[in-house]
């Protein structure tokens, strides 16, 4: 199975600074349709997550594009360029590239 | 409109079967590059991929769960249906179903939910 590897785990952030969030797969994301399935889910408390980005860097319906993902191969970022309080919450990495897919630990983002 | 529902008990004995169904709408398991998975998340928890039936009715698990759990269909019910045996307190957890788009494999839409508890 591939691990799914998320740097910090918790991320106090001051409103309005940006945030950064790593993954790390233990192999690469790479699929033999030359695609990445690397996505990233946003998870408010009490909440069901909710899909941000999808394909390493594309924003789903809806998200702010304050909002943005990168990266290739094994290694991916998400990226807040300006954090607001509705960003409060734990933030996943999926990887749908192999089966069973797999999520990161999470990273739990909070206001200063 | 898609929306995905989860129902099934809230508690269940130690070594007991859980039957969890999820209802959805806004999209057929018969259409092409649909398909429906199941994720759970004990409290306090991360995220866990359990299993995936597609428009083809190819089903994948969780290497560490399949030999505890059945996902099947009923598509003129718009449902998928995850069964998990042997259920132990570690089981406990709130269990999603999500629709995964194959074009693009990710997991657009979920369900809000059900908190499964196990205990005796």
């Amino acid at each position: 199975d591939i691990v799914m590897t998320q740097t910090p785990l918790s991320s106090p952030v001051t409103l309005g600074q940006p945030a950064s969030i790593s993954c790390r797969s233990s192999q690469s994301l790479v699929h033999s349709d030359a695609n990445t399935y690397l996505s990233w889910l946003q998870q408010r408390p009490g909440q069901p997550p909710r899909l941000l980005i999808y394909k390493i860097s594309n924003r789903f319906s809806g998200v702010p594009d304050r909002f943005s993902g990168s990266g290739a191969g094994t290694d991916f970022t998400l990226k807040i360029s300006r954090v607001e309080a509705e960003d409060v919450g734990v933030y996943y990495c999926m990887q749908a590239s192999q089966f069973p897919y797999t999520f990161g630990q999470g990273t739990k983002l909070k206001i200063k | 409109q898609v929306t995905l529902r989860e129902s099934g008990p809230a508690l269940v004995k130690p070594t007991q079967t859980l039957t969890l169904t999820c209802t959805f709408s806004g999209f057929s398991l018969n259409t092409s590059g649909m398909s429906v998975s199941w994720i759970r998340q004990p409290p306090g928890k991360a995220l866990e991929w359990l299993a995936l039936i597609d428009w083809d009715d190819d089903t994948y698990y969780s290497t560490s769960l399949k030999t505890r759990l059945t996902i099947s269909r009923d598509t003129s019910k718009n449902q998928v249906v995850l069964t998990m045996t042997n259920m132990d307190p570690v089981d406990t957890a709130t269990y999603f179903c999500a629709r995964i788009r194959a074009v693009d494999i990710v997991a657009d839409f979920w369900g809000q939910g059900t908190l499964v508890t196990v205990s005796s």
